[in-house]
């Protein structure tokens, strides 16, 4: 069964720091996807990035990065030099591409991120 | 973007009388999803459905019903609304190459 967990429920940092959200996943297939989504106060789901099971190269977008190893079954995501804007509830994701699996995409419970300036 | 919405933003209800929550996306995708996100809990799968007519459950289906007779509709149904089912409630649909859309989400309160 397909899972995964967010082992921090809260972190809270002061502006300028950098900050790594930690998502540790489960599955039984050998192609998916994972995502992460930021969800800011006002409530909506904000796409963050997309990965493949086959593209474990790391990817940086501006303050962002993501480092994704499957040999831990992890894909953490960093803020480097935080904001008070980062101030949100960050939700890492898991779909399964195998037939049948209907491509239900399965969410970690969220860490919630607090950036006092 | 794919134009997804959802209605009503905010509903608030009695215990036991029915509710429906509209999905609408513009785009004609196959995939669509209804999750509830609820505090400690992130965001739970109640129903999917993969064409029309064509549903399943999810993770939290219970006093869940939903339907899907076009395309573009999805919808949610408690058949006799409870108060552990206020909760903001999010419609999701898939496009191709794994990318998901989720709509602005409807809070729902059972009093």
């Amino acid at each position: 069964a397909q899972k995964v967990t967010q082992a921090q429920t809260e972190i809270s940092v002061v502006e300028k720091e950098d900050v790594t959200l930690d998502c540790v996943y489960e599955t039984r297939d050998t192609t998916y996807y994972l995502f992460w989504y930021k969800q800011p106060p006002s409530g909506e789901l904000v796409f963050l990035i997309r990965r493949n099971s086959f593209d474990e190269q790391n990817e940086i977008s501006g303050r962002y990065s993501w480092n994704f190893q499957k040999s831990t079954s992890s894909f953490n995501f960093t803020i480097t030099a935080s904001q008070v804007v980062d101030s949100a509830v960050y939700f890492c994701a898991l779909s399964e591409a195998r037939g049948g699996s209907q491509g239900n995409l399965i969410f970690g419970k969220g860490t919630k991120l607090s950036v006092k300036p | 973007d794919a134009g997804i919405t959802q209605s009503p933003r905010h509903k608030v209800t009695e215990t036991g009388t029915p509710v429906t929550l509209r999905c609408h996306q513009t785009e004609n995708h196959r995939y669509m999803y209804w999750y509830r996100q609820d505090p400690g809990h992130g965001l739970r799968l109640i129903h999917y459905s993969y064409g029309v007519k064509d549903t399943d459950k999810g993770e939290v289906s219970d006093g869940y019903s939903v339907s899907r007779s076009k395309t573009e509709d999805f919808l949610l149904t408690l058949e006799s609304a409870t108060s552990s089912q206020t909760s903001v409630y999010f419609c999701a649909i898939r496009a191709g190459g794994y990318g998901y859309t989720f709509g602005s989400g409807t809070r729902l309160t059972v009093v």
